[in-house]
């Protein structure tokens, strides 16, 4: 069964920083770009960064670049977000997401909460 | 950044209706458009992708069309389970978007 779990998410003050942790397993994971999508809960979806399937690729969104870093490892079958300077507005649930083939966010994880507040 | 125009916003609906939702493209993006389904504290589920692609598992009575900036997600009748939240996602260009959403419910 293909799985990811996300892990990380934490009450944090604004400026500091979290790590998320996603864990993929039942699929090859040297073979699929990955994704971070995050929703203020209540509200709608916001993608917020890419990496392919070599790591060669890595997009971001204009909200996040310069703070948040994307990267995956092929030992560990992990994707992680480095996420530094937060702000109020990074508050949100995270989800990790594979990316296709299809060309589309094929398979979700449950998601890990980040709440950035004084 | 493409903007994504999801109507309506909210739609109230029986069973065994045929529900219609609408995603405009502020510039063509092909058919690089999926459409997901989000219930009440679950992650969202690809419904449809390449605009009129059912993802596996997905039931028939889900269907895309579209091309260019315009694109239509119907479910021909309305079952219990179908009451949810569905968005639209464009994969032409990044940064990736999605629609506000257009949240289904029971009229």
């Amino acid at each position: 069964e293909v799985q990811l779990v996300e892990s990380g998410g934490d009450l944090v003050h604004p400026g500091g920083s979290l790590r998320l942790s996603c864990a993929t397993s039942g699929f090859t994971f040297n073979y699929f770009a990955m994704n971070w999508v995050r929703q203020v809960p209540g509200k709608g979806l916001e993608w917020i960064s890419y990496i392919s399937s070599a790591s060669s690729t890595i997009y971001y969104t204009d909200s996040v670049k310069g703070r948040f870093t994307i990267s995956r490892d092929y030992a560990t079958n992990s994707v992680y977000l480095q996420m530094n300077n937060l702000r109020a507005e990074d508050t949100a649930l995270y989800y990790c997401v594979r990316d296709g083939p299809p060309r589309a966010l094929d398979v979700w994880g449950q998601g890990t909460m980040v709440t950035v507040s004084s | 950044d493409i903007q994504l125009t999801q109507s309506p916003s909210f739609l109230s609906a029986s069973i065994g209706d045929r529900v219609t939702i609408t995603c405009r493209a502020s510039q063509g993006i092909l058919t690089y458009l999926a459409w997901y389904q989000q219930k009440p504290g679950k992650a969202p589920k690809l419904l449809i992708y390449a605009a009129s692609t059912l993802q596996d598992g997905v039931p028939p009575n889900f269907s895309g069309s579209g091309s260019g900036t315009e694109f239509t997600l119907t479910i021909s009748s309305l079952q219990p389970e179908d009451f949810a939240t569905y968005y639209c996602q464009q994969l032409y260009s990044y940064p990736w978007t999605f629609g506000h959403g257009t949240k289904v419910d029971m009229k």
